[in-house]
């Protein structure tokens, strides 16, 4: 069973840069789309984006222009960093194995790591 | 963006059968994933592609789409299944990636 243990600073301030990091173990970081996904207190889930071990990447439309997702396959981990943040970025952030056919545009989330909440605040 | 819409709320007494909707514009055209989220806990997948189980899911839940609704069904509700349930799918006609349901909570009375 693949286990995905994030790791990364619980409090961020206003303006700077939220960086999350995810380390895949008990299984490949191949042939999968290794995902962001976030949970505001209180309210449903938000799918960020993925990331291919290949380096291809998929973002959120909302979030695109202030997100970056990187791979390091040599450490099965990836990563997330998402700039000038508001507190509106305050949430809890999971990263999950994205099992996802694009040809089909077709995926759903088969493996999620634990959440850790994220605050941005002064 | 696709839209889905789920009530915020089911309410079911033990032993008997929880039905959670999805709707959405065609969702029978799409592929329906719905996962269970137990507070301070992360989400758990319970059914992919409309219907199919992991393993490790009990029997008791399934899942149908047609139409503009999917739904997932909980037959013999236990006081343990009580929790949030979101469907998900994918914005096959858009760019927005992976799309959830607001959530609905399952309340065991």
């Amino acid at each position: 069973q693949v286990q995905l243990q994030k790791s990364g600073p619980g409090l961020v301030k206003p303006s700077e840069t939220l960086s999350l990091t995810c380390s895949v173990s008990g299984g490949s970081i191949s042939s999968y789309y290794w995902s962001w996904i976030r949970q505001p207190p209180g309210k449903g889930l938000e799918w960020i984006g993925y990331i291919h071990h290949s380096g291809n990447t998929k973002y959120s439309p909302s979030l695109k222009s202030r997100l970056t997702i990187s791979v390091d396959t040599s450490k099965s981990q990836f990563s997330l960093r998402l700039s000038s943040v508001t507190a509106a970025d305050t949430a809890v952030y999971y990263c999950a194995r994205g099992v996802v056919v694009v040809a089909a545009r077709e995926g759903h989330f088969d493996n999620w790591g634990q959440g850790t909440l994220v605050t941005v605040s002064s | 963006s696709y839209v889905l819409t789920q009530p915020p709320s089911v309410s079911v007494a033990p032993g008997k059968t929880a039905r959670i909707t999805c709707g959405g514009d065609r969702i029978g055209l799409k592929s329906v994933h719905w996962y269970q989220q137990k507070p301070g806990q992360a989400p758990v997948l319970v059914i992919y592609y409309d219907s199919d189980r992991p393993s490790g899911i009990p029997e008791r839940f399934s899942a149908s789409n047609s139409g503009n609704t999917a739904t997932l069904t909980i037959s013999r509700v236990e006081a343990g299944d009580e929790a949030d349930f979101y469907c998900q799918v994918w914005d096959s006609d858009g760019d927005h990636g992976g799309v959830f349901g607001g959530g609905t909570k399952l309340t065991v009375v």
